[in-house]
């Protein structure tokens, strides 16, 4: 069964430091993408980034990267420079069906509560 | 185009009444998504629809479930004789799937309905 697991209920972290939110996963399909979204309280669920299964360098945006091991099933976020509203929920998820490259049909961990503390 | 809207934002209502939540997709989407989300849990997927026709449905889907999305544009999701279990975050997603030039997206979120059952 394809599963995503999210090992850290909870994280706090101090402004400007950097913090490493773990993700592992399986599944048995070999091109996928792999995705962190975030929900503030309160508030709608945002894609923070996005990492193709296929493409060997690790995603960045901004503060935001990933350490994606394919081989491992690994693929933790990296905030750097964590500043008060990255507080919210983070969740791991993937396509539990990758056919035509469909990235909506998710499986998301359970998710981590990153608290940001000035 | 604001992003994926949904209607109503909260609806608490009594053991076996029915309910009907809305979603309107972002406009250019031809695929649409609704997830369950309960109290500190990652949404767990109930089904999709490329344009009008659901493709999928889960498991979490009981019969007292069902959605629609006529004309291939908003989606309804309906809850016949609701119980206490139907206690959630019902949220919705929509993507663009593009099988010809590969022009995919991720799934956008929206704010959700929060359905309190009592």
């Amino acid at each position: 069964a394809q599963t995503v697991t999210q090992s850290q209920p909870e994280m706090s972290v101090q402004e400007a430091e950097t913090v490493t939110l773990s993700c592992t996963y399986d599944t048995s399909e070999n091109n996928y993408y792999l995705f962190w979204y975030k929900q503030p309280p309160s508030r709608q669920m945002i894609l923070v980034i996005r990492q193709e299964a296929y493409k060997q360098q690790n995603a960045t945006e901004n503060r935001f990267s990933v350490n994606f091991q394919k081989a491992a099933k690994s693929f933790s976020l990296k905030i750097s420079d964590s500043q008060l509203g990255d507080t919210a929920m983070y969740f791991c998820a993937f396509p539990f069906r990758a056919y035509g490259g469909s990235q909506g049909n998710l499986i998301f961990g359970k998710g981590t509560k990153l608290s940001v503390k000035p | 185009d604001t992003g994926v809207s949904q209607d109503p934002r909260h609806k608490i209502t009594k053991r076996g009444q029915n309910v009907t939540f809305r979603c309107d997709p972002i406009s250019e989407h031809n695929r649409l998504y609704w997830y369950r989300q309960t109290l500190g849990q990652g949404p767990e997927f109930l089904t999709y629809f490329q344009n009008e026709a659901q493709l999928e449905k889960s498991r979490l889907l009981s019969d007292r479930f069902s959605a629609e999305r006529p004309k291939g544009s908003f989606s309804t999701l309906e809850i016949q004789r609701t119980e206490q279990g139907d206690s959630a975050m019902y949220l919705c997603a929509s993507s663009l799937a593009s099988f010809k030039h590969r022009g995919n997206t991720e799934a956008f979120f929206g704010q959700g309905t929060r359905l309190t059952v009592v």
